[in-house]
């Protein structure tokens, strides 16, 4: 079942305004949660992760934060540029049948107008 | 370089006629993973491979074959394809299942008529 959901499907912002997309999770176990982009007709690629230890990491102008108590982590894009223009999947580890595994959200399209 | 390779990139066959899309790491990867893209689904997950001769189902394995009898090649088998598999299908690789990056394969398109 589904056990990452993930927020907003779609967003829409302003060049130069900030842009917030969040990730919720269910296994508590859970301890490393990457989020990817994936530009149009071109494969998923990572653009940062966070472990279990720390509450936020940053890279230039995006951030990650991670709330355990919560379950819960967001990725955050300051100053956004039309090529941020792309689709986002998080992730997050999930006890799978036989083994543990991870699992995508179901991804936000996020449009950086002009 | 290191990379994820997967063949065809695109294809069109017909229903029933068996069909295998290779992927290959050359990263020495433990962890290898299909996934099917279609519009507003986003990746969804076919089967997975923790280990060499260690398979298990996703959310979607019906219809689907996969075998990992080498570390670096996970071949994706559909027995007898029907057109609700027309799909974007992406192979990915990891060190290890829940603490690395995944590389993603630059994608097949397959279309079932």
């Amino acid at each position: 079942g589904e056990n990452v959901e993930q927020h907003p499907s779609t967003l829409s912002v302003q060049e130069g305004d900030s842009a917030v997309i969040k990730c919720t999770y269910s296994d508590s176990a859970s301890n490393y949660f990457p989020w990817y982009k994936q530009e149009l007709g071109k494969r998923p690629q990572l653009i940062i992760d966070i472990r279990s230890n720390v509450g936020e990491k940053k890279d230039q102008r995006i951030a990650v934060t991670l709330n355990k108590t919560a379950k819960h982590f967001s990725l955050h894009i300051t100053e956004t540029q039309p090529e941020d223009s792309a689709v986002y999947f998080c992730a997050a580890p999930w006890e799978g049948y036989n083994n543990n595994d991870m699992r995508f959200g179901a991804g936000t399209r996020l449009t950086v107008k002009p | 370089e290191a990379q994820v390779t997967q063949n065809p990139r695109y294809l069109i066959t017909v229903t029933g006629k068996k069909l295998t899309v290779t992927c290959s790491q050359n990263m020495n990867h433990e962890y290898m993973s299909w996934y099917r893209q279609d519009p507003g689904l986003g990746l969804r997950q076919i089967y997975y491979s923790m280990n060499v001769e260690v398979t298990d189902k996703g959310d979607v394995p019906e219809g689907y074959k996969v075998s990992r009898k080498e570390k670096r090649n996970f071949p994706l088998i559909l027995e007898s394809p029907s057109p609700n598999q027309t799909s974007l299908y992406f192979c990915a690789s990891s060190l290890t299942a829940l603490t690395g990056e995944l590389f993603f394969g630059e994608g097949s398109r397959l279309t079932v008529l």
